[in-house]
């Protein structure tokens, strides 16, 4: 089992420019969540996924971030307008039931 | 929404030593969970916790998941050079399947030689 797998690792931009950050669950897990880390805030959860449906965004900072999940094997979180407060560490987990959390690797967002 | 409250923020250690820290909700949780996280890489499960009181050890961790369902905590005993790291508890309240956690701010672990 590869795990839950994030691209790209790394992510320098610049301020306005359009980010995309990708992600592809464990094959079989039906929930889908993707956090942001910073230092000042932590881990913090911005939308999840059931079975490919947004259940709950209300952790989406504004309306410059918005993700999507196609079909059970991807999910992309996309910035557009990028600005410099969204640099941090995103990560991707994949659930089949409750507890069972798998994080990716991440993807560090630096925004100049 | 839902604050964790862990502690301590930090721990500088001898190797050797047993670790404990905790975490206190202002809401009740059903699933505790307690992550380690290694520089550059996402948090991993050490220990899942599904019922009020229930004690579960894994290897030379221990954690508990307190009556009240506001509070757990993680127990190392003699630390090794690999347990530093940044340990993060997390709750989950679901009616059914999973519906994200709320995580603690973590508990930085240094050990030093």
């Amino acid at each position: 089992d590869a795990g839950v797998i994030q691209s790209p690792r790394h992510e320098v931009t610049e301020m306005g420019q359009e980010v995309t950050l990708r992600c592809k669950p464990i094959s079989g897990h039906n929930s889908l969540f993707w956090y942001r880390q910073t230092m000042m805030r932590g881990l913090e959860l911005l939308i999840y996924f059931n079975n490919n449906v947004p259940i709950d965004d209300s952790g989406m900072p504004e309306d410059r971030f918005s993700a999507k999940m196609p079909n059970a094997s991807f999910s992309t979180l996309k910035i557009q307008p990028s600005e410099p407060r969204d640099s941090a560490v995103y990560f991707c987990a994949s659930s089949l039931w409750q507890g069972g959390y798998t994080f990716g690797s991440g993807t560090r967002l630096t925004v100049v | 929404g839902q604050q964790l409250n862990q502690s301590p923020q930090s721990m500088f250690i001898q190797e050797g030593e047993d670790v404990s820290m905790n975490c206190t909700s202002s809401s009740i949780f059903n699933t505790w969970l307690w992550y380690k996280q290694d520089p550059g890489e996402g948090p991993v499960l050490l220990i899942a916790l599904y019922k009020a009181g229930e004690l579960t050890s894994n290897g030379r961790l221990t954690a508990q998941f307190g009556i009240t369902r506001k509070d757990s905590f993680l127990n190392i005993s003699a630390s090794i050079p690999s347990d530093v790291g940044i340990y993060f508890c997390a709750g989950e309240y679901s009616g059914g399947g999973a519906d994200g956690l709320t995580f603690g701010k973590g508990t930085h672990l240094i050990i030093q030689p």
